[in-house]
């Protein structure tokens, strides 16, 4: 049982339009990071939420952290090729400590021209 | 951000051997972590680096399998011993970023195929 779940895992989408990737859990996390990793590349963090209910923006890239903070979502607005790729997010567990992150399987984005 | 450089970026492996996989990061850190990304599967924790003692190895990973060496702040290796195909995988390495967040910053990987 993953206790990060990730949805979709797969989708393939044209150019220009939006999607959300969803991260969910049962359990409480202390932060949870989303990575973008690209073939033949190590994960490239994007961005870290740490406060229930926070939404951080990068771009065309919407993050929230779920009031519970069990889950998080990642909004893409008018896709582009370039954010093609798969997206992992991870997890901090109290009391804390890089060996009690948790990652995700990922969702693979394939943005079409 | 930390610079993280690692090698071999791939390679083909016969059944039985061993390979070393060399991390090098751009700055001094304490903790240096190898992950292992399996196909369909999310990353997992190998071990954690410690420079000046020995690394300490999550569930399901021994150091007679994956033996790790940390011989300054900056360099790492981890062998993965006696392949077999189970062991095909993207292995990779990373570092903390900042004091008291989670997030980390990763090398580019290495892709082994073990035949």
């Amino acid at each position: 049982t993953q206790l990060l779940e990730q949805s979709p895992q797969f989708l393939s989408i044209q150019e220009g339009e939006n999607l959300t990737v969803y991260c969910n859990s049962s359990s409480v996390f202390s932060s949870l990071q989303w990575y973008r990793q690209e073939p033949g590349e190590g994960p490239v963090l994007l961005v870290t939420v740490v406060t229930g209910g926070e939404v951080k923006k990068l771009k065309r890239l919407t993050f929230q952290f779920g009031d519970a903070r069990k889950d998080s979502s990642l909004h893409i607005t008018a896709a582009q090729p370039g954010d093609t790729g798969l997206y992992l997010c991870a997890g901090g567990r109290w009391p804390g400590g890089y060996q009690k992150v948790t990652f995700g399987i990922g969702t693979k984005l394939q943005v079409i021209p | 951000s930390a610079v993280i450089s690692q090698k071999p970026s791939r390679d083909i492996c016969q059944r039985g051997t061993s390979l070393t996989i060399q991390c090098q990061v751009d700055s001094q850190v304490t903790m240096m972590f190898w992950y292992r990304q399996q196909p369909g599967q999310s990353l997992t924790l190998i071990a954690t680096a410690n420079q000046g003692s020995e690394a300490t190895y999550e569930s399901g990973f021994v150091i007679d399998k994956f033996p790790i060496s940390r011989p300054n702040l900056t360099f790492s290796t981890l062998t993965v011993s006696n392949m077999s195909p189970e062991d095909s995988s993207i292995y990779l390495c990373s570092v903390g970023g900042p004091l008291g967040t989670d997030t980390q910053y990763f090398g580019p990987g290495t892709r082994l195929t073990v035949l």
